[in-house]
């Protein structure tokens, strides 16, 4: 298994508190991606990064916001949470070159839920 | 903009019998094709994917895919199912853009498999 890692696994937070996911990985990829997941709409993304310092927002950005100050980690923050927020947050991990540089490699998920 | 479709949200099947997924995609570029499987509390895990060459691919558990560029499609089968392949199964693409590696998912196809 690709070696990520994603923290907390499960949280509980209250509407309008701010929440930070941590992503981490082993692998020195260089592409990292936050998704979303829920009920009938399969996995939407976030926000992506290309390197270091380098990213850009995906399909369902609003309410989010990521950093990466080192290849290896990758930070989602939910500047205010919301109910709508409540999901399970997957990072995935793919690399810049080579025969695998398409495929994405998954982490276990965060289970967020926002009362 | 791409987008995929998986046009069965649940597929029951008895074990040992054949089986096929469906997945129909759009986009105006070329695309990379994927098949992710999910396990109950798991992240994904890919099963195949199509970059180019040989329309017919093979994937892990016995798993094989067609791409079909006149029918944008890319259905998922397997010929003899069993009750461990029960699981969500996620038809993703990718447009292959060199600073843009992000997948773009279908809804899901749950797979049930009854002894």
């Amino acid at each position: 298994d690709a070696g990520i890692t994603q923290s907390p696994r499960h949280k509980v937070t209250e509407t309008g508190t701010p929440v930070t996911l941590r992503c981490h990985q082993t692998e020195n990829h260089r592409y990292m991606y936050w998704y979303r997941q829920d009920p009938g709409h399969g996995l939407r993304l976030i926000h992506y990064s290309y390197g270091v310092k380098d990213t850009d927002k995906g399909e369902v950005s609003d309410g989010y916001s990521v950093s990466r100050s080192k290849t290896e980690d990758f930070l989602l923050t939910l500047e205010s949470a919301t109910s709508s927020q409540t999901s399970v947050y997957f990072c995935a991990i793919s690399e810049s070159s080579g025969s695998r540089s398409y495929e994405q490699y998954f982490g276990p998920g965060t289970r967020l839920t926002v009362t | 903009a791409q987008s995929v479709t998986q046009l069965d949200s649940q597929v029951p099947v008895f074990e040992e019998a054949p089986v096929e997924l469906r997945c129909n995609y759009s986009s105006s570029v070329s695309v990379y094709l994927f098949w992710y499987v999910q396990y109950p509390n798991q992240g994904l895990q890919l099963l195949l994917k199509y970059l180019s060459g040989s329309t017919l691919v093979k994937g892990i558990n016995g798993f094989e895919a067609e791409f079909n560029k006149s029918q944008t499609s890319f259905h998922l089968r397997k010929p003899s199912v069993h009750i461990s392949d029960t699981a969500e199964y996620f038809c993703a693409v990718s447009g292959g853009d060199t600073g843009r590696r992000a997948l773009t998912f279908g809804s899901g196809t749950r797979l049930q498999v009854q002894p």
